[in-house]
């Protein structure tokens, strides 16, 4: 089974900052890996495909890097709309799997 | 508008059974795999299983596999998950998602449910 290793998992930030959040896959996914945005209460958003295609209608503050094994997740700045958590996603192969997620706080 | 909905969520003994729908609409649903997802109190999301849309592929996590049982009825735009002997540590919401491609089983998931919440305690 693949494993994901996402770091940190907590972050506090200001408002305006540049956030950057990593994602290990413990064998090659390729392109395969998906980022997911989850606010309390409320099911997860998908926000990054295939490592960095913005998804349609998701704003571009938010994007995606990487392949093979290592992951990034940036906000190029903070708004207090992304107060959430985040989760990254490899389809690579089954069972499909999540990172434990980060939880992205204001500071 | 793409729209999934979870219902038959509730609290059951360890042991027991329940089963849970997922009904779709605003696309073509017999040519989207759909996948359920559970998250238990307080911690991150676990992958469950996937149903493709003329159901020739199936597949489980290990956690469940034996126990839950994945269907489809694209007559009636609905997907169902059937569990069987229930334990605590399937206590959880279950979402249930669509892939994001058509045909293909392999896919981001680009449409979630709200969620159904599934509390296993005696």
């Amino acid at each position: 089974d693949i494993q994901m290793t996402q770091s940190p998992s907590s972050l506090s930030a200001s408002v305006g900052d540049r956030v950057t959040i990593t994602c290990q896959a413990s064998q090659d996914i390729t392109k395969y890996l998906n980022w997911y945005q989850q606010k309390p209460g409320t099911a997860p958003k998908l926000l990054i495909f295939d490592a960095s295609i913005l998804e349609t209608g998701v704003s571009s503050r938010f994007s995606g890097s990487g392949s093979g094994t290592y992951f990034t997740f940036t906000i190029s700045s903070l708004q207090p709309d992304d107060i959430a958590t985040y989760y990254c996603h490899q389809y690579d192969e089954v069972p499909y799997s999540f990172g434990q997620g980060t939880k992205l706080e204001i500071k | 508008e793409v729209h999934l909905v979870e219902s038959g969520g509730g609290l059951v003994k360890p042991g027991g059974s329940l089963t849970l729908s997922c009904t779709a609409s605003g696309f073509d649903f017999s040519r989207y795999t759909i996948h359920w997802v559970r998250q238990a109190p307080g911690k991150g999301l676990e992958w469950v299983s996937y149903i493709s849309g003329s159901t020739n592929s199936i597949s489980y996590a290990d956690s469940v596999k034996g126990r839950f049982t994945i269907s489809r009825d694209n007559s009636k735009n609905s997907v169902s998950l059937a569990m069987d002997g229930l334990r605590v540590e399937d206590t959880a919401v279950y979402y249930c998602a669509r892939s994001a491609f058509v045909v293909v089983v392999a896919a981001p998931f680009d449409f979630w449910g709200q969620g159904a919440v599934v509390t296993v305690s005696s």
